[in-house]
């Protein structure tokens, strides 16, 4: 069956540190992986989208790699801020069948100053 | 000047009720979409539009009824309430339609409680 899988574990780093979070997949043929971010009590907040063709994506302190062999993203945060504590999803849409985002259950990420 | 909106923020009701949550986007968007988070975070898709046409249907209890009166509104409607209903339901839309998502823009969620 398919499946996404990140880390149910909070991951705890310092300020100033790089964050970096992963997004295993089984059984997709993945067009796009996308990252979001939420917050308690909020809905997800779109931060990076990657296409099945790019290895890298950069925006500002972001960075989002996409390993079709592996079948694995991986989102860093460099510099990372208290500000950054929030759990990020991934969101995968297949390239075949239902063209529809499924996501993954979220990393929860805490920056300590 | 909120993108995607949604009412109410929170509903508190009883099993056997029927009861309706609201969203609206101004953003232009073509797609319509409601998601239902669970207690352990999993966020699922339940319902797609697009343009009012429905293009995903997922295994969802036809308790559960979406209702698009226009491209920027898609409300939806709950009959029956169960326990196994409390969910956080969030709205969301994005440009395209299935086969061309694009980035996807949530409201703030409604917490369903269902007692």
């Amino acid at each position: 069956s398919q499946k996404i899988e990140q880390n149910s574990e909070a991951l705890n780093i310092q300020e100033g540190k790089t964050a970096t979070l992963t997004c295993n997949y089984t059984n997709y043929s993945p067009a796009y992986l996308q990252w979001y971010r939420q917050d308690p009590g909020r809905g997800p907040v779109f931060l990076l989208l990657i296409r099945e063709n790019e290895k890298e994506k950069r925006k500002e302190r972001l960075k989002v790699t996409f390993d079709t062999t592996l079948k694995q993203s991986l989102f860093h945060i460099t510099a990372s801020q208290p500000a950054d504590s929030a759990t990020y999803l991934c969101a995968l849409e297949p390239n075949t069948g239902r063209r529809a985002l499924t996501f993954g259950s979220g990393t929860r990420l805490q920056v300590q100053p | 000047d909120t993108a995607v909106s949604q009412t109410p923020k929170y509903l508190v009701t009883q099993m056997g009720n029927d009861k309706s949550i609201k969203c609206e986007q101004n953003l232009g968007h073509d797609t319509m979409y409601w998601y239902k988070q669970d207690s352990k975070k999993f966020l699922k898709i339940m319902f797609s539009y697009n343009n009012k046409e429905l293009i995903i249907n997922e295994t969802v209890p036809n308790r559960f009824s979406p209702k698009s009166p226009d491209k920027a509104h898609l409300n939806l409607h709950i009959n029956s309430l169960e326990l196994g209903d409390s969910a956080v339901y969030f709205c969301a839309s994005s440009q395209g339609r299935g086969g061309m998502t694009y980035e996807q823009y949530f409201g703030p969620g409604t917490r369903l409680t269902v007692t």
